[in-house]
């Protein structure tokens, strides 16, 4: 069955840094990865996606995602972390295998950005 | 464009009462998604329908839960004789018809309190 990962709950990083959240995950098919940032009592928000093509997705806000077939990850990254990138971070997979085509979500890794 | 609406964006009922949750997609999506989230955790899925047809609902209830997509008006969420675990935060989310490619828009979720 098609499955997400996100093995961190919390990573913490200080300001400046580069921050790394991890996502693995398993399909069927051809895998369709997204990832979604969760503000306080807010909806989810759109990050990036990797359908095809090059390995290396980038999307709003600075973030980047690396896909990595033979790994079967697709890590969330950003060069400098921002205080104001403290969220909660959710990737999903679109299995195009299965044939519902249903989106799947990680369980969540929630940033703080220290100052 | 309008994003995705979801209403009430609270909701407190009583246990053994029902709770009915709304959900307009975006305009020109046919495809709905529901999703509960409960405090700490990550999404879960519930159900996805497209218009008038359930596709997939694996992640259902099988007891006191149901949802519809009718040809008009809204998708609906319904929880019958509701309990203190169903307390949570739903969401919903929408995509097109016809392209796999595309994320899914989330709407800002309904919290729902049972007392």
């Amino acid at each position: 069955a098609q499955s997400v990962a996100q093995p961190e709950d919390q990573v913490n990083v200080a300001e400046g840094n580069p921050l790394t959240v991890k996502c693995t995950y398993s399909v069927s098919g051809n895998p369709y990865l997204f990832w979604y940032v969760q503000y306080p009592n807010r909806g989810l928000q759109f990050l990036l996606k990797y359908i095809t093509g090059d390995n290396l997705v980038k999307g709003s806000y600075g973030f980047e995602a690396e896909f990595n077939k033979s790994q079967t990850s697709f890590h969330l990254k950003k060069p400098s972390a921002l205080v104001s990138d403290s969220a909660l971070y959710f990737c999903a997979v679109r299995d195009t295998g299965t044939g519902t085509y249903k989106y799947i979500f990680g369980t969540g890794t929630r940033l703080k950005v220290l100052a | 464009n309008a994003g995705v609406m979801q209403n009430p964006r609270h909701l407190v009922r009583r246990r053994g009462q029902e709770a009915r949750l709304r959900c307009s997609p975006m305009k020109g999506h046919s495809h709905v998604y529901w999703y509960r989230q409960l405090p700490e955790e990550g999404l879960k899925f519930m159900v996805y329908l497209q218009k008038e047809n359930i596709i997939d609902e694996s992640g259902m209830p099988k007891e006191r839960f149901s949802a519809e997509f009718p040809k008009e008006g809204p998708s609906i969420l319904r929880i019958q004789q509701v309990v203190r675990g169903d307390s949570a935060a739903y969401f919903c989310a929408s995509s097109p018809p016809g392209d796999l490619n595309t994320e899914a828009f989330f709407g800002q979720g309904t919290r729902l309190t049972v007392v």
